[in-house]
């Protein structure tokens, strides 16, 4: 069974950096491509930036609004998904999900993890 | 890109059919068959409804289904339960990116 957990959320005051992390089991994350979306609150669905898998060499594509600021990576030891997350905004503040990626969109989804950007 | 576009909010009374437009682009919806959908209750992860336009997950309900024509894809809802009652989205491949929709309420009478 496919499952995804997301954590590291936190409150960051603006200009912070924070790290979220997300725990794949059921399948191998090298050999998928992976996803990161983000719902503000009361909004709708923005998508952040996808990873390749490994197997078609692993390119990282983002969204404009965090193209340069935010990472996409893993670790394949711990079978993890990681979103880092730096010069940040007010306007990031959000939900974060991981899902995998399949069929030219996200697929499966975790829970989310939720950054505030606040002074 | 521009968010696709969708109507702010649906309804219908149990038992009736509901249709959701989401209108894109020739560059997105209109270019490839990598249209999905999802339905988000109130504070919990969007799920999967259907993929590839028409598709449908493993455990979705039958009464669940989606169609596309030209740079619209629409997801019919027939039959609608109460348990529906939520936000959906639509989403298309374009390119290395994904664009959603704005979402859709929709509201079971």
């Amino acid at each position: 069974e496919v499952q995804l957990v997301e954590s590291g959320g936190a409150l960051v005051k603006p200009g912070g950096s924070l790290r979220l992390s997300c725990a794949a089991s059921g399948f191998t994350v090298s050999n998928v491509y992976m996803t990161w979306v983000r719902q503000a609150p009361g909004k709708g669905l923005e998508w952040v930036g996808r990873i390749e898998s490994k197997t078609v060499g692993g390119r990282i594509h983002y969204a404009a609004p965090v193209r340069d600021r935010f990472t996409i990576s893993g670790d394949n030891s711990k079978n993890t998904l990681y979103l880092q997350m730096n010069s940040l905004k007010a306007e990031d503040t959000a939900v974060y999900y991981c899902t995998t990626y399949d069929y030219g969109g996200p697929f499966y989804w975790g829970q989310g993890t939720l950054v505030t950007v606040s002074s | 890109q521009s968010a696709l576009t969708q109507p702010p909010s649906a309804s219908g009374s149990p038992g009736q059919s509901v249709t959701i437009s989401c209108t894109g682009t020739s560059s997105d919806v209109g270019a490839y068959n990598h249209v999905s959908w999802y339905q988000q209750h109130p504070g919990k992860a969007p799920k999967l409804m259907i993929y590839e336009v028409s598709e449908r997950p493993s455990g979705v309900p039958d009464r669940f289904s989606g169609s596309k024509s030209g740079n619209t894809a629409s997801l019919t809802v027939s039959g609608v339960q109460t348990e529906d009652e939520a936000d959906y989205y639509c989403s298309s491949y374009a390119g290395n990116s994904v664009i959603f929709g704005g979402g859709t309420r929709l509201t079971v009478l």
